[in-house]
């Protein structure tokens, strides 16, 4: 069965903390994962990966895949309180227009 | 350019009844994909259409069933609510409808059963 598994489940940091979340994934034909920050509302793209070793990169945020171990990293540094959010990982089993989804880390952020 | 937009925000329903979420992609996105998110099961594929065509239909029962229209507009249903289905109903859309695209998310539709 299709699974993605994310840790930690939950993270409590100080501003200016770096932090790595992680996200494991087994799926069928493995063909894309995509990375979401979720606050109280819609989730919002970050990246999305199909290659390994390829750093995606955006300001504090930034990413990787390895497709031999199965899994990705979502790298925060110098957080802010504004980092506070559920972080979602979500994997696409090829021949398929679904994602797996893990259940996410919540990351807060404290002042 | 606007977003994914979902209709209505929040609803609530009895059990039994019926509901029909509304969901209209980013201009231009011809994949529309549905996930059901709840606290404990996360999010959880519904199913997926292109140019009308359900593609991917995801471990739900009959009563929830969905449609797409020539614009790409996208309807969901779920007949015979039960108090389960209470959840966040997220309505994602992607440019060209391949495998592997980058889906962006509406705000979601809150439903409650009571």
């Amino acid at each position: 069965e299709d699974k993605v598994v994310q840790s930690p489940l939950s993270l409590v940091v100080h501003e200016g903390d770096t932090v790595t979340l992680n996200c494991s994934y087994e799926v069928t034909n493995f063909r894309s994962l995509l990375w979401y920050k979720q606050e109280k509302k819609a989730p919002t793209f970050l990246f999305m990966l199909t290659s390994s070793g390829i750093e995606k990169k955006s300001g504090r945020l930034s990413s990787i895949l390895d497709k031999k171990e199965l899994f990705s990293i979502l790298n925060i540094t110098a957080t802010q309180t504004g980092d506070s959010a559920v972080y979602l990982c979500a994997a696409n089993p090829s021949g398929t227009y679904k994602y797996i989804f893990g259940t996410g880390t919540r990351l807060k952020v404290l002042a | 350019k606007a977003g994914v937009t979902q209709t209505p925000r929040y609803l609530i329903k009895t059990r039994g009844q019926q509901v029909t979420l509304s969901c209209s992609p980013i201009s231009g996105h011809r994949s529309v994909s549905w996930y059901q998110q709840t606290p404990g099961q996360g999010l959880q594929f519904l199913f997926e259409y292109f140019s009308e065509t359900q593609r991917n239909k995801g471990n739900f029962p009959g009563r929830f069933s969905g449609r797409q229209f020539s614009n790409s507009r996208s309807e969901m249903n779920v007949s015979t609510l039960e108090l389960g289905d209470s959840a966040l109903y997220l309505c994602a859309s992607s440019l060209a409808g391949d495998i592997g695209n980058t889906i962006y998310f509406g705000e979601g539709s809150w439903l409650t059963v009571v």
